[in-house]
């Protein structure tokens, strides 16, 4: 089984600072990709970064990048210079390869963000 | 323009009327899913779609149905709905699940359901 854990309820970071969203993993799969979603107030979810499980350097996109430490079981989302459009829910995400996990996805909690101008 | 397209946006119902909340993309996708979203919890996945004819239950399957007849459209049945199911449900759909893990998903607006 799979799951992922984000222990931050809510998070707070002043305009043009660096914040790291944590995301913790447990899974049994040999292959498994990690994925941060976006959701702003207005409820859409946005896509954001993907980390695969065997990717040798850790992933960015832009202001975003993600500190993955398989050792740990851990991919954190980094956002460099913060904005106050990155005000929102955030989704850690995790999708197998192996087994029962094939075709299944499960997200944490989720990471309010609030960025103070 | 490529979109997951969800309908509707919001809905009010009684407990025990039996209600659809349908789901369309025009991207040619093979993977569908539903998940519900609610509060301290994250989103849940309910029922996921391989492709056509081949659906198989998420983590929250209890009491919803879902039907995959077609590539493009994934419906949402709730045959009896209860308080409990009050949600918001997210469709999504991506391109095929195969042994790569890095296909991203495309998520529909959402509907708020109000089971009363």
């Amino acid at each position: 089984a799979q799951k992922i854990t984000q222990t931050q309820p809510g998070m707070f970071v002043q305009e043009k600072e660096a914040v790291t969203l944590d995301c913790t993993y447990d899974t049994s799969d040999p292959s498994y990709g990690l994925f941060w979603y976006k959701q702003p107030s207005s409820g859409e979810m946005i896509f954001l970064i993907y980390q695969g499980s065997y990717d040798q350097q850790n992933a960015t996109e832009g202001r975003y990048s993600l500190n993955f430490q398989k050792a740990r079981k851990s991919a954190n989302l980094v956002i460099s210079a913060s904005q106050l459009g990155d005000s929102a829910m955030y989704f850690c995400a995790m999708r197998g390869v192996g087994g029962t996990s094939y075709g299944k996805l499960t997200f944490g909690q989720g990471t309010i963000l609030t960025v103070h101008p | 323009e490529a979109q997951v397209t969800q309908n509707p946006r919001y809905l009010i119902t009684v407990t025990g009327k039996k209600l659809t909340v349908t789901c369309s993309q025009n991207m040619n996708h093979e993977y569908m899913s539903w998940y519900r979203q609610d509060p301290g919890l994250g989103l849940r996945q309910i029922y996921y779609s391989m492709n056509v004819e081949v659906t198989d239950k998420g983590d929250v399957p209890e009491g919803y149905k879902v039907s995959r007849k077609e590539k493009r459209n994934f419906p949402l049945i709730l045959e009896s709905p209860s308080p409990n199911q009050t949600s918001l449900y997210f469709c999504a759909s991506s391109y095929r699940q195969g042994a790569r893990t890095n296909e991203k998903l495309f998520f529909g607006s959402g509907t708020q359901l109000s089971v009363l």
